[in-house]
């Protein structure tokens, strides 16, 4: 079985400019999380989907962030404009029962 | 309000060692445990998780935990510690069906030959 999958791996970018960040989750997994890593830091929780619908949203800030999930399968994260503290680990998760997490390798942004 | 304390960002111990991760939780209900590894430039991979069953909880690659809800910790061990278990460990906490993790700051083993 295929695990949650995410691109690219790694991002390099200049400061204002967007970017975007895919994951696949399992297949059959109707809840999908989008998590922020800092350096040395445990992941946060940025917005949670069950299915299509974000039903927990409340740590994302909309000012420069979206997600997607269309169709309740993959889900795109972007950022817009991208700042110097957005640097971190975004990391993608899926899960079918509520009660165990399967993570992606993650997306490693880095903004110059 | 759910909280997880990792005490020791940095640990170290000698191959073959015994191997003790701390964790102590805080939460308003009854308590969803899990012990996730996290190598090097990958995602986080579970090691064992705890759902109000058995509260002496056997993993993958040798390692258990122990719910204590007196102590209100859940400490992860391995008897014998290998060179591959180097890696960061992050515990995590979450109430039934909330669905919302709260993870620790994570500690880093280091294993020394």
């Amino acid at each position: 079985e295929a695990g949650v999958v995410q691109s690219p791996r790694y991002k390099i970018i200049e400061k204002k400019q967007p970017v975007a960040f895919w994951c696949n989750p399992i297949s059959g997994h109707n809840t999908l999380y989008w998590y922020l890593q800092n350096l040395g830091q445990g992941p946060e929780l940025l917005i949670r989907y069950e299915n299509e619908e974000a039903v927990d949203d409340s740590q994302l800030p909309k000012d420069r962030f979206s997600a997607e999930r269309l169709k309740g399968v993959d889900s795109t994260l972007k950022i817009q404009p991208a700042e110097l503290g957005d640097s971190a680990v975004y990391l993608c998760a899926s899960s079918s029962s509520g009660d165990e997490q399967f993570f992606g390798p993650g997306t490693r942004l880095t903004v110059l | 309000a759910q909280s997880v304390t990792q005490l020791g960002s940095h640990v170290s111990v000698s191959e073959g060692a015994l191997v003790l991760l701390r964790c102590n939780y805080s939460s308003s209900v009854p308590p969803y445990l899990f012990w996730y590894v996290q190598y090097p430039n990958q995602g986080l991979q579970l090691l064992l998780k705890y759902t109000s069953a058995a509260t002496l909880v056997k993993g993958i690659n040798g390692f258990e935990a122990e719910f204590k809800k007196s102590e209100t910790s859940f400490h992860l061990t391995k008897p014998s510690a290998h060179m591959s278990d180097a890696a960061e460990y992050f515990c995590a906490v979450s109430g039934p069906g909330t669905y919302k993790y709260i993870f620790g700051t994570g500690t880093r083993l280091k294993v020394l030959a």
